[in-house]
């Protein structure tokens, strides 16, 4: 299996913009987990999706984050419009059962100008 | 993936000698713990983990102490490598379902 799998690896963009980030988590995990890492904050789980269902985005910092997860093979994170201060990387992890043996992807680091 | 950086907790080795990484946990409910490694640019890496019914587990060079007592980890790396520079973090399973980091532990190991 290739793993957890995120796209794009880099991505810059200018205030006001919206962003997607994408992922593809493992074949047949069952859970996906969206995670924001920033010096100031650590890792904050931001959303998790249990069958492709949301069951909790209390993490989501605002409206302008969304999350979905259109079939079990693919989620995306969105922010609209893109802020200076949601510069980030952005992880997207899948497991077999909620909290055992996260599997993460390399990450997207999300830079706003 | 860089990660949190310049004000992580740090820890330096000598290539060859036992490290311990220590984390305290916030919730006394947890049920389940996860020490995890991160390398520059790379996501969390799972090392071992460890149930609250138990309090040691052991790896390949790695071993986990818990000690619910005091809400304490530990991850002990024996014979510590260069390969083994990176940032560690526990990560606890709370009640409410959710697996939370702590703020991460830089091992710089020299050869």
């Amino acid at each position: 299996d290739a793993g957890v799998i995120q796209s794009p690896r880099h991505e810059v963009t200018e205030m006001g913009q919206e962003v997607t980030l994408r992922c593809k988590p493992i074949s047949g995990h069952d859970y996906l987990f969206w995670y924001r890492q920033t010096m100031m904050r650590g890792l904050e789980l931001l959303i998790y999706f249990n069958n492709n269902v949301p069951i909790d985005d209390s993490g989501m910092p605002e409206d302008r984050f969304s999350a979905k997860m259109p079939n079990a093979s693919f989620s995306t994170l969105k922010i609209q419009p893109s802020e200076p201060r949601d510069s980030a990387v952005y992880f997207c992890a899948s497991s077999l059962r909620q909290g055992y043996g996260y599997t993460f992807g390399s990450g997207t680091r999300l830079t706003v100008v | 993936g860089e990660s949190v950086g310049l004000h992580l907790p740090t820890l330096s080795v000598q290539e060859g000698d036992n490290s311990i990484i220590n984390c305290a946990y916030s919730n006394s409910a947890s049920d389940y713990f996860i020490w995890y490694k991160q390398e520059s640019g790379k996501g969390p890496q799972f090392i071992i983990d460890i149930r609250s019914n138990m309090d040691k587990r052991q790896g390949q060079r790695v071993t986990v102490l818990l000690n619910k007592t005091v809400k304490h980890l530990s991850l002990q790396i024996a014979a510590t490598q260069p390969g083994d520079s990176a940032v560690y973090f526990c990560a606890e399973r709370t009640g409410f379902q959710k697996l939370v980091f702590g703020t991460g532990t830089r091992l710089l190991v020299s050869p």
